[in-house]
């Protein structure tokens, strides 16, 4: 019974690297989220797609940040030239209609 | 400037009794707001939901309350029990465009037995 699923639970990487991120949404849900969640603090939005498209990108904190979703169904956070700031737990939300974002486990990622 | 606040880091309640947790939000074009549970090293589990045109709205043990003139919402939870112990978020978004949520920073909720 798929949930939404996120690839790497965790990922540790140093300084400056590329890291992509995983999100399988719930199979049919049109709309998928990425979230960013540091220490203390709730979620904070990044990134919106419907379908394939990134209706809403008003969340990402710089052009480092990208985000794709090729096909409409899974979708890749990419970071570029990662900076210790970008430590976060990342996750991953789908829905069909409006009303309640199914949530992924999350990566926690750590930049050394 | 955070939109949606919890003000209260963390509750401790005894088991059996009522768990109360509250929100406040600033953002008027707010119509739509959500709690969610969290445990350690899972993403937030969906508990509850209310529409701004509804003041109350109810799920088992879970009852959640709008007063849209205070901008506060509250989520009541009677009986308590230790598995409740979680953290909290509230969530609120608008509606149109992205309707992305917009979190508060999460109540530690411990339930003892």
């Amino acid at each position: 019974g798929a949930g939404v699923s996120q690839t790497p639970s965790n990922k540790v990487t140093e300084k400056g690297k590329y890291v992509e991120l995983r999100c399988d949404p719930i199979s049919g849900h049109t709309a998928l989220y990425w979230y960013r969640q540091s220490l203390g603090q709730g979620p904070e939005f990044l990134i919106y797609f419907q379908g394939t498209g990134a209706a809403d990108d008003s969340g990402l904190p710089n052009d480092r940040f990208f985000a794709v979703r090729p096909e409409g169904s899974v979708s890749t956070l990419k970071i570029q030239r990662t900076e210790r700031g970008d430590s976060a737990v990342y996750l991953c939300a789908s829905s069909l209609i409006r009303g309640e974002q199914f949530f992924g486990p999350g990566t926690r990622l750590t930049v050394l | 400037d955070q939109q949606v606040k919890q003000n209260s880091p963390s509750l401790s309640v005894q088991e059996g009794r009522i768990s109360i947790l509250n929100c406040d939000y600033t953002n008027s074009m707010f119509d739509y707001f959500l709690w969610y549970k969290k445990y350690p090293a899972e993403g937030p589990t969906f508990l509850i939901s209310i529409s701004s045109i509804k003041d109350k709205n109810e799920d088992g043990r879970f009852t959640v309350f709008l007063n849209k003139s205070a901008k506060h919402l509250s989520l009541h939870i009677v009986p308590s029990q230790p598995g409740d112990s979680a953290v909290y978020f509230c969530a609120a978004s608008a509606q149109g465009g992205s309707e992305k949520l917009v979190f508060g920073k999460g109540t530690k909720l411990t339930v003892n037995p």
